[in-house]
C-alpha cells in the first residue's frame, strides 16, 4: 500500500518568510513518481512539480525549490521569500511506476501567508 | 476550452436520488481520472480511463458509484440513491496518456452536496 504524509496541518508566516512544507511517502514499488500540487481557493488543482523516483537532484524553479531524499523517503517543498498570493492548499502525492496516474495523496498543508 | 471542464459546478441534491457528473478533458488526452475530495481531506482515487482499455475501477467506494467513458470524450460519473456521505468535490484529470511522465492537469471539481 501507498502512503503520503503530510504532517503540517497549516502553517501562518507572514510574508517574505521562507516556508518548508513537509511530505514523507511510502512505497513498495522500485519506481515511483511524486508529485506537488497548489489548491487555490478557487478549487483547482494547479500542477508544481513532478519528480521520478530515479532522479534525486533538487530543483529550483524561481521562488520554489523541493529536496527529494530517498534515504529519508521525503519530498519537501520550500518557498522562499513567501508571498500573499502563495496562500492555499499544497498536496503531496504519489504513484508507482505502473499505475501512473492513480496517485495516493497526503492530506494537505493549509499555507497562509500575511501581508 | 483549455483545460478539464467539469458540470456542473455545483450540485444539491436530496438524499436517495441519483445523480450525473460530467468531465470534457483536455482535447487529445487519452486518459481522464476521477477523484473526490470530501471536506478538509486530500483527494481519493476513484476511477480511471485509458483509450480502450478496461478502466481501472479499484477506487470506487460502492457498487452505487459507475463512471463511463465515450471513446477519448467525455466522462460520466454517475452516484445512485446518493447518501450524506457522499457530499464532496469530485475532481477529474486528463493526460495525455498513463506513461509515466505525462502531466496531470485538473478541473475545478463539481461539488455535491446531499441533503
Amino acid at each position: 500500500a501507498q502512503k503520503v504524509t503530510q504532517a503540517q496541518t497549516e502553517i501562518s508566516v507572514v510574508e517574505k518568510e521562507d516556508v518548508t512544507l513537509d511530505c514523507v511517502y511510502e512505497t513498495r514499488d522500485t519506481t515511483y513518481y511524486l508529485f506537488w500540487y497548489k489548491q487555490p481557493p478557487s478549487g483547482e488543482l494547479v500542477f508544481l512539480i513532478r519528480r521520478n523516483s530515479f532522479d534525486e537532484q533538487n530543483e529550483i524553479s524561481g521562488r520554489y525549490s523541493w529536496n527529494f531524499q530517498k534515504s529519508t523517503s521525503s519530498f519537501n517543498f520550500t518557498i522562499t521569500a513567501s508571498q500573499v498570493v502563495d496562500s492555499a492548499v499544497y498536496f503531496c502525492a504519489l504513484c508507482g511506476g505502473t499505475s501512473y496516474g492513480k496517485l495516493t495523496f497526503g492530506q494537505g498543508t493549509i499555507l497562509t501567508v500575511h501581508p | 476550452g483549455a483545460g478539464v471542464s467539469q458540470s456542473p459546478s455545483n450540485k444539491v441534491t436530496e438524499k436517495g436520488k441519483d445523480v450525473e457528473l460530467r468531465c470534457d478533458p483536455i482535447s487529445g488526452h487519452t486518459a481522464l481520472y476521477w477523484y473526490r475530495q470530501r471536506l478538509g481531506q486530500g483527494l481519493e482515487f476513484l476511477i480511471y480511463f485509458q483509450g480502450n482499455s478496461a478502466p481501472d475501477k479499484s477506487g470506487l467506494p460502492s457498487d452505487r458509484f459507475s463512471a463511463e467513458r465515450t471513446g477519448e470524450s467525455v466522462s460520466t460519473l454517475t452516484i445512485q440513491r446518493t447518501q450524506q456521505e457522499d457530499s464532496a468535490v469530485y475532481l477529474c484529470a486528463s493526460s495525455l496518456a498513463t506513461e509515466a511522465g505525462n502531466t496531470i492537469y485538473f478541473g475545478e471539481g463539481s461539488w455535491l452536496t446531499v441533503v
